[in-house]
Parts: C-alpha cells; sequence; structure tokens
C-alpha cells in the first residue's frame, strides 16, 4: 500500500521569502502525486498534480513542484510567499484505480 | 473548474439521532464520489467509495451500518450518520472524480462540521 510523509507539521515562512513543503512518498510504481491547500474550515483546492511527463510541474498560484523518483519526493516549491498563502497543504499519492492517501499536512504560517 | 457542494455545511444534533449529508457534484457527472473524514489538526481519512447506482466500498474500521451511503444519481451522494454519538463529531468532506482514471482530478466539497451533542 501506499504511504505519505510530509515531515513538517508546521512551518513559518517570511512574506516575500520562499517556501519549500516537502513530501516523501512509499509505493512501488509510479505514482500518482498530488499537492492540495485547504484554508480553515474548507474542503481541498488542487494545486498541482503529477503523473507523467516532465518532472517539474506547474500549478495555481504560483507553485511547482519536482517529481524526483530517486529520492520518492514531491517538493512544493514558490518562490515569493504572500500572506493570503497561509493556509495548510496537503500532499497526497494515487496508485491504481485505488483512491488517494493523503499525508498530515504541513501548516504553513506566513509572518509580517 | 468543476464545484461540488455539500449541504449542510454545519450542523449540531443530540446523541442518537441520524444526520444526513449531501454531496452534489453541479457541473458535471461523478460517476465515482468519496466520503472523508477529518479531525482537527489530522489529515483525511478515507471513509468510503461510492459509485453510481453500486453499493459503497466501505475503508477497513468503518461502519457501514452506522455510515450509511446512498449514491443514487451521477450528481449526488448522501451519507447518513446514524445514532449519531459526541464520538461522531468531525469534518465530513466529499469529492467527486472527474472521469475514469485514477489520475483524474477529484473534486472536494467545502466539507461539513457536524457536532454531535
Amino acid at each position: 500500500a501506499q504511504s505519505v510523509t510530509q515531515p513538517d507539521i508546521h512551518i513559518t515562512v517570511s512574506e516575500g521569502a520562499s517556501l519549500e513543503l516537502r513530501c516523501n512518498y512509499s509505493y512501488g510504481a509510479t505514482p500518482y502525486l498530488f499537492w492540495y491547500v485547504q484554508s480553515p474550515g474548507q474542503g481541498l483546492q488542487l494545486l498541482l498534480k503529477y503523473f507523467s511527463g516532465d518532472t517539474l510541474v506547474q500549478g495555481i498560484k504560483g507553485f511547482e513542484a519536482e517529481f524526483k523518483r530517486s529520492q520518492s519526493s514531491f517538493n512544493l516549491r514558490k518562490p515569493s510567499v504572500h500572506w493570503s498563502d497561509a493556509a495548510e497543504y496537503f500532499c497526497a499519492v494515487g496508485a491504481g484505480y485505488s483512491t488517494l492517501t493523503f499525508g498530515k499536512g504541513t501548516m504553513l504560517l506566513v509572518s509580517p | 473548474g468543476a464545484v461540488v457542494s455539500q449541504h449542510p455545511s454545519w450542523v449540531i444534533c443530540k446523541s442518537g439521532t441520524s444526520v444526513k449529508i449531501e454531496c452534489r457534484s453541479l457541473d458535471f457527472q461523478a460517476t465515482t464520489m468519496f466520503w472523508y473524514r477529518q479531525f482537527p489538526k489530522q489529515s483525511l481519512m478515507l471513509m468510503a467509495t461510492s459509485n453510481e447506482g453500486s453499493k459503497a466500498t466501505y475503508e477497513q474500521g468503518v461502519e457501514k451500518d452506522k455510515f450509511l451511503i446512498n449514491h443514487a444519481s451521477l450528481t449526488l451522494s448522501t451519507l447518513t450518520v446514524t445514532s449519531a454519538h459526541p464520538e461522531d463529531s468531525s469534518f465530513y468532506i466529499c469529492s467527486a472524480r472527474l472521469g475514469q482514471e485514477p489520475y483524474n482530478e477529484q473534486f472536494f466539497g467545502p466539507g461539513t462540521r457536524l457536532t454531535v451533542l
């Protein structure tokens, strides 16, 4: 079965600084990888996904992520964080026709 | 993008009563819908997979008699929490998958906050 690890429970970044959220997965074959964002009391919004092709994927809101097979990682990055980016971020992996397995999430706090 | 709605957005009920939560795909037909449960500060835990016109597939440890799921049409799935108890209090989120392939995007509803007194 697949699993996802997000090692950072919460991260604080200054507004305007760069951001990297870590995600490691465990799965025997090439998984489908997703990053979602959740604002308080809200559902999840898809930021980006990877299932084949270019390992650097661009998403909405200026986010990007890079799939590194050798490291089993799919880290999310943004070059300059805005206060509105403060939210919880979930990495998820899908495999075959099973549904998604989510990581425990990373809470992003943005300081002025 | 595709929109998924949930109703109600929050509900408070007495212990022992039943609560129904609706999940609708507003502008697309969803063959498959999913129901998740999220505890405070926790990740989403899949409860069941709901396919239109067939019985839901429940994850291990989820009581199918307690969490009744009906997927009567391609745009509506319902979750009924029967004889709710305080430990059922949680944030319930549904999602609908656009397309048949596993890499197709799941669109998530805004969630329903259930509080059982």
